[in-house]
């Protein structure tokens, strides 16, 4: 298995525009998380999904923000409007096990200009 | 609000000698802890874990430590080598798991 799979490694974008950040996660793997990492809180855990149902979605910052999971293999986290403030590392990681066991993709590093 | 909390962002250390590094919680329902390591440009990976029902879980040169109450959590790692250079998480597990803010390791040949 080649493990979690996000995309794009990078992305630049200008105030406003719209961003769409992708993951592919393990075959078989149930749960898959959204996490962004910023110096001043870490690791924020964003929104997880159950079988591609939305579990909790309480780290979400705001309404500029949404998640979706149409199946088993793929999921996006939508950023609309970008701000600059939204400038992060995002990563997305999938397990068997909602509490234990997590693989972590490489990460996409938004910069919002 | 912070429910886990790494309150060292850096520790540096002799290659050979001994790292501590420290994690405190507030959530007395956490049921499992983990340790994960971070390098550069890549996702975070899974290092050592230990169950709440325990205070001592040892992998090789890691090992971790629970107190609970104190609710304060450690990872141990001896000797330390220059490749354990990373950023190192601590997480808790309630159904989720919540991470901390991250201390950054570096080991000096």
């Amino acid at each position: 298995d080649a493990g979690v799979i996000q995309s794009p490694r990078h992305e630049v974008t200008e105030m406003g525009q719209e961003v769409t950040l992708r993951c592919k996660p393990i075959s078989g793997h149930d749960y898959l998380f959204w996490y962004r990492q910023t110096m001043m809180r870490g690791l924020e855990l964003l929104i997880y999904f159950n079988n591609n149902v939305p579990i909790d979605d309480s780290g979400m910052p705001e309404d500029r923000f949404s998640a979706k999971m149409p199946n088993a293999s793929f999921s996006t986290l939508k950023i609309q409007p970008s701000e600059p403030r939204d400038s992060a590392v995002y990563f997305c990681a999938s397990s068997f096990n909602a509490g234990q066991g997590y693989t972590f993709g490489s990460g996409t590093r938004l910069t919002v200009v | 609000d912070q429910q886990v909390k790494q309150n060292s962002p850096s520790l540096s250390v002799q290659e050979g000698r001994i790292s501590i590094l420290n994690c405190d919680y507030t959530n007395s329902m956490f049921d499992y802890f983990l340790w994960y390591k971070k390098y550069p440009a890549e996702g975070p990976t899974f290092l050592i874990s230990i169950s709440s029902i325990k205070d001592k879980n040892e992998d090789g040169r890691f090992t971790v430590f629970l107190n609970k109450s104190a609710k304060h959590l450690s990872l141990h790692i001896v000797p330390s080598q220059p490749g354990d250079s990373a950023v190192y998480f601590c997480a808790a597990s309630t159904g989720k798991l919540i991470f901390g803010q991250g201390t950054t390791l570096q080991v000096k040949p």
